[in-house]
């Protein structure tokens, strides 16, 4: 099956640093990318969609100055939380699209736990 | 707006069956999906319906009623590694992902 990687695993930095996280389809090209951040207890929260080569589509409430995101590649795209603060601790979940599967696959990373001291 | 309801918290014995309900009001209807979250991890794909009916696969069945717009999730022979969050998706009509908030499922021995 498709493969999506994410990296780092797991981050702890301090408040007003910023962190990238970068999503990577292994054996799939993929057009979109979406970025999910949960906390605990509570369902996924879609932030935004990447596709490849063009700005990103945030959801209502998500800054997209704060959350910066390329999608540079069709295999690669990228999350930055600039000045980071506590509040933004949370787990980061990407999710890819396969370009030549079905429109409904979307396929997970195994997600990013962000804490942010 | 968008809807997706589903229980919280569920509890059943390891070898039992249990059954997790979803209702839905999305803008459009692009199928159902329910996926399996252990704590700390991402969600694990288990199943996809578009179309009415029962879809079997192995332990775990998916039910779908797109005129009630309803489903269930059904969970036989459970056990202890079953412990997890269920979480059930809708794709509307814009091919996005409407999350439910996931029920929480604890097995007993």
């Amino acid at each position: 099956g498709a493969v999506v990687s994410q990296h780092p695993s797991r981050v702890i930095c301090k408040s007003g640093t910023s962190v990238k996280i970068e999503c990577r389809s292994l054996d799939f090209q993929a057009t979109t990318m979406f970025w999910y951040r949960q906390f605990p207890k509570q369902s996924l929260m879609l932030m935004a969609t990447s596709n490849e080569g063009s700005k990103a589509t945030y959801e209502q409430g998500v800054e997209k100055d704060k959350f910066l995101i390329n999608h540079a590649s069709l295999t690669l795209s990228t999350l930055t939380v600039t000045s980071a603060h506590p509040e933004d601790s949370s787990f980061y979940i990407c999710s890819a699209r396969d370009l030549g599967g079905q429109v409904n696959e979307q396929f997970f990373g195994p997600g990013t736990r962000l804490t942010v001291l | 707006g968008q809807n997706i309801d589903q229980p919280t918290e569920m509890t059943a014995t390891e070898g039992a069956i249990v059954q997790i309900n979803c209702t839905y009001q999305t803008s459009g209807f692009n199928g159902l999906f329910w996926y399996q979250q252990h704590a700390g991890e991402a969600p694990t794909f288990l199943s996809y319906n578009v179309l009415d009916g029962l879809e079997e696969k192995g332990r775990f069945s998916s039910f779908l009623s797109r005129s009630k717009g309803y489903s269930y999730l059904l969970l036989k022979e459970l056990q202890m590694k079953d412990s997890a969050s269920y979480l059930c998706a809708v794709m509307d009509s814009n091919y996005q992902l409407i999350w439910g908030a996931g029920t929480k499922l604890i097995i007993k021995p």
